[in-house]
């Protein structure tokens, strides 16, 4: 089993969806944990950290739910330039990526 | 301001060959990284240095060596290139000294794609 496992997609959605991913860790010792963003052939760009309590930034919501070890993502009008692949990113002492998952947004 | 540079961009190799890949961050970053990204396995990481001078094995670090030069510099070498290392390899930093502390966040070079023939 994958230490940080995420459904690959695609998901298609059109433009002004909204679209949520779903990532578990297996650590439970996990401490640390992360959205990336990446683009095609591009590196890696932090998205956003995902805190306990939740956290937003703009159209994009973290949550962290420790209990069942799953963190997600929600992304709400979703643009064309939101069409990328998110790494969800779980660690304690050491980061685990998940493969990612990729969204397509269509106009 | 330049972030995370990493050279060269592309390369092509020989089995048995070696090479260098250079690194340098210039945002006076603690730690620094390397990771390789392949198709279906995620990122994942080779090598790691915590601090000038100090470096570790990550989770996949047969066939690599590395140096910290200094705080601004980390390299990653391939003494004998195998078909097996042919992958897109990123350097990344972080602000945070010891490695992998809570919420530290990595900064990403823009990725070496390598191929082994």
């Amino acid at each position: 089993r994958k230490e940080v496992e995420q459904d690959p997609g695609p998901f298609n959605v059109p433009e002004g969806a909204t679209v949520a991913f779903n990532c578990t860790y297996s650590n439970s010792a996990s401490q640390s944990f992360f959205w990336y963003r990446q683009d095609c052939r591009k590196e890696p760009k932090l998205l956003m950290s995902v805190y306990s309590s939740g956290n937003e930034d703009g159209r994009f919501t973290a949550q962290l739910n420790r209990a069942s070890q799953y963190i997600s993502l929600l992304i709400r009008d979703s643009k064309l330039s939101d069409s990328a692949t998110y790494l969800c990113v779980a660690g304690f002492q050491k980061l685990v990526f998940g493969t990612g998952t990729r969204l397509l947004v269509s106009p | 301001n330049a972030g995370v540079t990493q050279t060269p961009k592309f390369q092509v190799l020989k089995t048995g060959q070696s090479m260098t890949l250079q690194c340098a961050q210039d945002m006076n970053h603690n730690s620094m990284y390397w990771y390789r990204q392949d198709p279906g396995m995620g990122l994942r990481l080779i090598y790691y240095s915590a601090s000038e001078g100090t470096t570790d094995k990550g989770e996949v670090p047969n066939g690599y060596n590395v140096s910290r030069l200094n705080k601004r510099e980390f390299s990653l070498r391939l003494e004998s290139a195998a078909p097996s290392q042919t992958s897109v390899y990123f350097c990344a930093s972080s602000p945070g000294q010891g490695g992998f502390g809570t919420n530290e966040k990595l900064f990403f070079g823009s990725g070496t794609q390598l191929s082994v023939l």
